[in-house]
C-alpha cells in the first residue's frame, strides 16, 4: 500500500514567513498524490494535485521522486492560511488515503 | 463537483445502541467512500460502497460493525452498530470525481 508520512503535528509560523508542510512517501511507481485542507468549521477539501502543478492560493508543491517527497511551500504565510493539512496518496482506482496531518498556525 | 448530504450531522448516542447515518449525493456515482474521523486524528477509510455489491471493507473494519447499503446510484447509509464510546467520532462520506468530494460529516458521541 501507499503510504505518507507528515512528520510534524503542529507548524507554527509568523504571518509573512515562508511555510513547507512536509509529505514523504514510501512506496515505488509513479504515485498520484493530493494536498487537502480543512478550515476551521468548513469540509475537507482539495488544495493541489500533484499533476496539475497548478498554485492554489499562494501554495504550491513538487513531487521529488529522488526524495519521495510532495512537500507543500508558501512564500508568505497569511493568517487565513491556519488550517488543518493533509498529504493524501490515491490508493487505487478513486480510493484516497490521508496521512496524519500537519495542523498549521500562522501567528498574526 | 458533487454536492453530498449528511444527516444527521450530529446525535447524541447511548452505549449498546445503533445508528444509522444517510448520504445523499446530487449525481449518479460509481463508488461512494465512508470515513471515520477520531477526535484529534486523521480521516480513516472504514469501507467502499458499491452500487449493486457488498461493500469493500477495510483492515480493521467488519461488515457487523459497519453495515453498508447502497441502493441506488446516488444514496449510502452507514450504520455504526452496538455502539460503544470508542465509537464517538466524526463520520464523513465522499465520492471521487476527479477529486474527493466530502459531506459535511456526522459528528456521533457515544456516551
Amino acid at each position: 500500500a501507499q503510504r505518507v508520512t507528515q512528520p510534524e503535528k503542529l507548524l507554527s509560523v509568523f504571518k509573512g514567513a515562508p511555510v513547507e508542510l512536509k509529505c514523504n512517501y514510501s512506496y515505488s511507481g509513479s504515485p498520484e498524490l493530493f494536498w487537502y485542507v480543512q478550515y476551521s468549521r468548513q469540509r475537507l477539501q482539495l488544495l493541489l494535485r500533484h499533476i496539475s502543478r497548478e498554485s492554489i492560493k499562494g501554495f504550491t508543491a513538487d513531487l521529488n521522486k529522488g526524495e519521495t517527497s510532495f512537500h507543500l511551500k508558501k512564500p508568505f504565510a497569511q493568517e487565513e492560511d491556519s488550517a488543518m493539512y493533509y498529504c493524501a496518496p490515491l490508493q487505487g482506482y478513486q480510493k484516497v488515503t490521508f496521512g496524519t496531518g500537519t495542523k498549521l498556525q500562522v501567528i498574526p | 463537483s458533487a454536492v453530498i448530504s449528511q444527516k444527521p450531522s450530529r446525535d447524541i448516542c447511548q452505549r449498546g445502541t445503533s445508528l444509522t447515518i444517510q448520504c445523499q449525493v446530487d449525481s449518479q456515482v460509481t463508488m461512494m467512500f465512508w470515513y471515520r474521523q477520531q477526535p484529534g486524528q486523521s480521516l480513516t477509510l472504514i469501507a467502499t460502497a458499491n452500487q449493486g455489491s457488498e461493500a469493500t471493507y477495510e483492515s480493521g473494519f467488519v461488515i457487523d460493525k459497519f453495515p453498508i447499503s447502497r441502493p441506488n446510484l446516488t444514496f449510502s447509509t452507514l450504520t455504526v452498530s452496538n455502539m460503544s464510546p470508542e465509537d464517538s467520532s466524526i463520520y464523513l462520506c465522499s465520492v471521487y470525481d476527479g477529486e474527493l468530494f466530502f459531506g459535511e460529516g456526522s459528528r456521533l458521541t457515544v456516551l
